[in-house]
């Protein structure tokens, strides 16, 4: 199985940047693409797509959330922050079946 | 608008059985994977199984094999998950998500909430 790693929490200050990591013990590339791709849920509501194959924005998302990473280490970044941005964000690979992280909860300082 | 409605969920005793239903709406069904994914009370996500878009390919996590299955009719496009031989680990809400031809879940329902408790 592969399974994802990710930081249980960050706490960021309005403004700035965020950046939460995901790690895989396994390689997630095949072909040129990297399959991982990232969600925020808010409490009480339905996970939300954000990036997919690690970089693409998913639609109606704004510019200010951004992918990156290959083969084992991702990141996802949010510059700036704002308070509407408080939630959990999930990396999950979909390169042999599907494996979530455990989410980070992005908090506001 | 992509629209995804579960319905099903419920109170049920360990070792029953419960069926839940995903409505499908806004976009071909026919043309996509589905698949379930669930969330403990507190705890993060799970994927649980999915189906391809012809119903064709099943996938299932190792800890409902045998238990759970997945199905779907695309005449209705609707999306089921039979879940037998319930456990207390299975209490969750369990929410249908679009999978696209990459494997993304593009799209997801607001969820059903299972209790298993006796």
């Amino acid at each position: 199985d592969i399974v994802l790693t990710q930081s249980p929490a960050l706490a960021v200050s309005l403004g700035q940047r965020a950046t939460i990591s995901c790690k895989t013990n396994q390689n997630v590339d095949y072909y040129g693409n990297s399959y991982m791709h990232w969600y925020q849920q808010k409490p009480g509501q339905q996970p939300k797509l954000l990036i997919y194959l690690a970089s693409n924005l998913a639609s109606g998302i704004p510019a200010r959330f951004s992918g990156r990473g290959s083969g084992t280490d991702f990141t996802l970044t949010i510059d700036p922050v704002e308070a509407d941005d408080t939630a959990t964000y999930y990396c999950q690979q979909s390169r042999n079946l599907w494996t979530f992280g455990g989410g980070t909860k992005l908090e506001l300082k | 608008e992509v629209q995804l409605v579960e319905s099903g969920g419920g109170l049920v005793q360990p070792g029953r059985s419960l069926k839940l239903s995903c409505a499908a709406s806004g976009f071909t069904f026919s043309n996509y994977g589905m698949a379930w994914v669930r969330q403990a009370p507190t705890k993060g996500l799970e994927w649980v199984a999915t189906i391809s878009y012809d119903g064709s390919s099943t996938y299932y996590r190792d800890s409902v094999k045998g238990r759970f299955t997945i199905s779907r009719d695309n005449a209705k496009s609707t999306l089921y998950l039979q879940m037998d031989s319930l456990r207390s680990e299975d209490t969750a809400t369990y929410y249908c998500a679009r999978s696209d031809p990459r494997d993304v879940m593009d799209a997801w329902g607001q969820g059903a909430s299972v209790t298993v408790s006796s």
